[in-house]
């Protein structure tokens, strides 16, 4: 199993370009989350889905557009980077879980994409 | 809404015990979670707490859980420069898959 694959790694865009940040599992996860990670700020939730075809809006979704076509993929669109769109960015995978023994949301992380909006 | 909050920095001698603090505001968290993110990396799960257990003991981790408090916290025990990484707590409320993190806490372990 490879768990939750990020790419690329790193990135560097140049202020009003586009870009797709790609995250596939292949743990059969009904949930995906993207969160970005800023000094001091902790993660913060950018959008998520609980199954393919759903997806919603998480703490700061301005600026970014998600789609679940397939359970495995999750990817993220910047539509016209800024600088503040400067982060590192992580996607997550849980399992929803039938019962309650199993509803404990654990996420499992990717290692995470490093953009710079210059 | 909810809010998590934990110390920026904690640093400690090898060998010592690491004692990492949170606080949160939600009383209905059903789970409560420590993440590791050791550098360049994503999270990892260290451990997770029931909201009706109190203590939960795995090996050198130690998490209490002060309901009334809302109060979190991680031991390490016999703390060791491979434990130098962020930490992070986290709580959910069950239902949906969404998690509130903290801040995180660096820790750094010196010889």
């Amino acid at each position: 199993n490879a768990g939750v694959t990020q790419t690329p790694k790193f990135q560097v865009l140049k202020t009003g370009q586009s870009m797709t940040l790609q995250c596939a599992q292949d743990m059969n996860h009904e949930y995906m989350s993207w969160y970005r990670q800023d000094p001091g700020m902790g993660l913060r939730l950018i959008h998520y889905s609980v199954g393919a075809g759903i997806t919603d809006q998480g703490e700061v979704p301005n600026g970014y557009n998600v789609s679940r076509s397939t359970t495995e993929d999750f990817p993220l669109r910047l539509l016209s980077a800024a600088p503040s769109q400067t982060s590192v960015y992580f996607c997550a995978s849980s399992y929803r879980g039938g019962d309650r023994s199993l509803a404990k949301n654990i996420q499992y992380f990717g290692a995470g994409t490093r953009l710079s909006v210059l | 809404g909810e809010d998590v909050e934990q110390s920026l920095f904690l640093s400690v001698r090898e060998g010592d015990s690491s004692v990492i603090n949170c606080t949160y505001t939600d009383s209905s968290s059903t789970y409560l979670y420590w993440y590791k993110q050791e550098p360049g990396a994503g999270l990892q799960l260290l451990t997770y707490i029931f909201s009706n257990m109190d203590m939960k003991q795995d090996q050198r981790l130690t998490v209490l859980l002060n309901k009334k408090d809302k109060h979190l916290s991680l031991r390490i025990a016999d703390t060791q420069t491979g434990d130098s990484a962020i930490y992070f707590c986290a709580e959910y409320p069950g239902g949906g898959n969404k998690l509130t993190f903290g801040t995180g806490t660096q820790l750094k372990v010196e010889l």
